[in-house]
């Protein structure tokens, strides 16, 4: 079984460049999670979607990220303009959704962002 | 105070030992304790899950879990070099409704 699928792999941008990152998750996992990870941190969420609805993205920095997840599967999640800040690894994870909460998160190998 | 929290370490232990790795959480109402691995670069692996109190093992690896204390514990048994790496303690539930990750521990195996 394919794992979570994350691209690009790296990824070096100006400051006040937009950029884009794709997830696509294991398939029949209906609940998709971006985090965000800093050196030295453990992984911080910024949006959880169950199917095509964002459930909880009270962390997403809303004037500059955004993030969709266009027919319940594949996501994007954007950053327009880039900071200095944003500089660190972005992480999609993948579980399937059974209603108790806790279920195993599967993490893709992440996107290392370095903003210039 | 945190919610999870770890030691950052390094623990450093001689392969053939026995690792133990700890982590104490906050939120009273938490129901699902995770440790995942993380080697350097690479992102998070789900080693194992645990949501009762007591033992639960699977091959070298042991959760522990302490609901009224609120510790969860990881031991790795034969700890070899491979094992080097930075464990993560994840908790979920209680008010947060979400996993909340540990800053992670730096295990080293010294061969």
């Amino acid at each position: 079984e394919a794992g979570v699928v994350q691209s690009p792999r790296y990824k070096i941008i100006e400051k006040k460049q937009p950029v884009a990152f794709w997830c696509n998750p294991i398939s029949g996992h209906n609940t998709l999670y971006w985090y965000l990870q800093n050196l030295g941190q453990g992984p911080e969420l910024l949006i959880r979607y169950e199917n095509e609805e964002a459930v909880d993205d009270s962390q997403l920095p809303k004037d500059r990220f955004s993030a969709e997840r266009l027919k319940g599967v594949d996501s994007t999640l954007k950053i327009q303009p880039a900071e200095l800040g944003d500089s660190a690894v972005y992480l999609c994870a993948s579980s399937v959704l059974r209603g108790s909460g806790g279920e195993t998160q599967y993490f893709g190998p992440g996107t290392r962002l370095l903003v210039l | 105070q945190k919610e999870v929290e770890q030691n950052s370490g390094p623990l450093s232990v001689p392969e053939g030992a026995i690792a133990s790795l700890n982590c104490t959480y906050s939120d009273r109402g938490s129901q699902s304790f995770f440790w995942y691995r993380q080697y350097s670069g690479k992102s998070p692996e789900l080693i194992m899950f645990i949501y009762s109190n007591g033992d639960k093992e699977d091959g070298r690896f042991t959760a522990q879990l302490n609901k009224a204390s609120q510790y969860v514990s990881l031991l790795i048994r034969d700890s070899q070099p491979s094992d080097s790496a930075t464990y993560l303690c994840a908790v979920y539930g209680g008010a947060t409704n979400k996993l909340i990750f540990g800053t992670g521990t730096l295990l080293a195996v010294q061969p």
